[in-house]
């Protein structure tokens, strides 16, 4: 049985950096086409997909925020990892991570919610 | 980045009917198409992948269908716990896009 469990701090300031640990279980990011995938929901963008990284470290970020994002993985701690630097107001919603065994997302987290504040 | 509308936006509906929902893709998706469902406080779940392949587990009275840059998701006999918001999403083409959902609720 596919699980995953996003955690974070909850709440951080203006130009600060996120990080967000994703821990899972039921799947290996050691198993070939296995991808975890971070997506986010907010209420300007509504659900906006973020970045993924795949079992031989291949990653994509969206490029919208590309020079922001940076995702890794402990394959064998079952974790998967993704930054954001220097957030804003903008960045405030909820945050999930998925694993993907193709370009969908077939299980989600059940999401780590995020605030941007001063 | 490929545009994906979604309609209606919201709607109503009572036990037992059929509802459909619509997703336009801004060009030629390939049916690299998938449908979401989002209870209520809940993280989405997929349903449909493929355009129209179901998903482990999820029940049959839901479908999907379509080609090109058309497609729509049916749910027949509606049932209290599909109160919910539906969201498309294409993967034809990077980045992937979601569709701004569908809002369904009981007449």
């Amino acid at each position: 049985q596919v699980s995953l469990k996003e955690s974070g701090p909850g709440i951080l300031q203006p130009f600060q950096t996120l990080s967000l640990t994703c821990s899972f279980s039921g799947f290996s990011l050691g198993t070939s086409n296995m991808g975890v995938g971070w997506i986010r929901q907010t209420s300007g963008k509504g659900l906006e997909y973020l970045a993924t990284i795949w079992w031989d470290d291949d990653k994509y970020f969206n490029p919208s925020l590309n020079s922001r994002l940076t995702v890794s993985k402990d394959t064998s701690n079952n974790q998967a990892f993704l930054k954001i630097t220097s957030v804003d107001t903008a960045d405030t919603g909820t945050y999930y991570c998925t694993a993907s065994g193709a370009d969908y997302f077939d299980y989600w987290g059940q999401g780590v919610m995020v605030t941007v504040s001063s | 980045d490929i545009q994906m509308t979604q309609s209606p936006a919201s709607l109503s509906a009572s036990l037992g009917e059929t509802v459909t929902i619509e997703c336009r893709a801004s060009e030629d998706i390939y049916n690299g198409l998938a449908w979401y469902q989002q209870k209520p406080g809940k993280s989405p779940q997929l349903l449909i992948y493929n355009a129209n392949s179901l998903h482990t587990g999820v029940p049959s009275r839901f479908s999907g269908s379509g080609s090109g840059t058309q497609y729509s998701l049916k749910i027949n006999s509606l049932q209290s716990e599909d109160v919910a918001s539906y969201f498309c999403q294409q993967y034809y083409d990077y980045p992937w896009t979601f569709g701004g959902g569908t809002k369904l609720e009981l007449k």
